[in-house]
């Protein structure tokens, strides 16, 4: 089915661990987003990709980097983890603007 | 900064009674979106609005947005189970550049009593 791929679903990390968050879009959108989501908090903008080879910071963006590998890839990484982002990460991505998001189902990240 | 309220935080209703769940903002709206996200899933797009006054429906689900651009609200009709879930509304960010981003509000989390 089309839409947007996240792997893996479920994590758990020690602290000081890296690893990325995959996340695939099959839709041919331009733009693609890494949200988190936090009891209390809602979802908070990690990352975002406005188009293939560009990146910019959104409300949340320290201890995190991304890749926009192509148009169809976005990955997120944490390089050294920290409790601080145990979290549900959702990553997005839509067509243009004025168009809803399409979501992926999320991924749960525990560090430990 | 522009922040999103959701009222209320969680309902519980029974099966076919009707419920509100409402959206402001601290400012101007330049797009409001609503979403559905099932316990332990992702988030499922229902609606945007944009211009003030305006009304949109799907199934048994109805948004308005006000005519100043600044609440929104979301009605259900004769709720049923699978109306159960958190509701979030999410809005565009003033825009700085042609980049498209969405804040959201805390969500209000809804279950359906049969």
């Amino acid at each position: 089915n089309a839409g947007v791929t996240q792997t893996p679903k479920f994590q758990v990390l020690k602290t000081g661990q890296s690893m990325t968050l995959q996340c695939a879009q099959d839709m041919n959108h331009n733009s693609m987003y890494w949200y988190r989501q936090d009891p209390g908090m809602g979802l908070r903008l990690i990352y975002y990709s406005a188009s293939e080879g560009t990146t910019d910071k959104g409300e949340v963006p320290n201890g995190y980097n991304v890749s926009r590998l192509n148009k169809r890839e976005f990955s997120l990484r944490l390089e050294s983890a920290a409790p601080s982002q145990t979290s549900v990460y959702f990553c997005a991505s839509n067509p243009a603007l004025n168009y809803g998001y399409t979501f992926g189902s999320g991924t749960r990240l525990t560090v430990v | 900064s522009q922040e999103l309220e959701q009222s209320p935080q969680s309902l519980i209703v029974q099966e076919g009674k009707n419920l509100t769940i409402n959206c402001t903002s601290s400012k101007t709206l330049y797009g409001l979106y609503w979403y559905k996200q099932k316990y332990g899933e992702g988030l499922i797009f229902l609606m945007m609005l944009q211009k003030g006054g305006e009304e949109k429906s799907h199934e048994k689900i109805t948004a308005k947005l006000d005519e100043k651009k600044q609440q929104s609200s979301l009605h259900i009709t004769a709720s049923q189970p699978s109306h159960a879930g958190i509701y979030l509304c999410g809005a565009e960010t003033p825009i700085k550049t042609s980049y498209d981003k969405v804040i959201f509000g805390p969500g209000t989390s809804l279950s359906v009593i049969p």
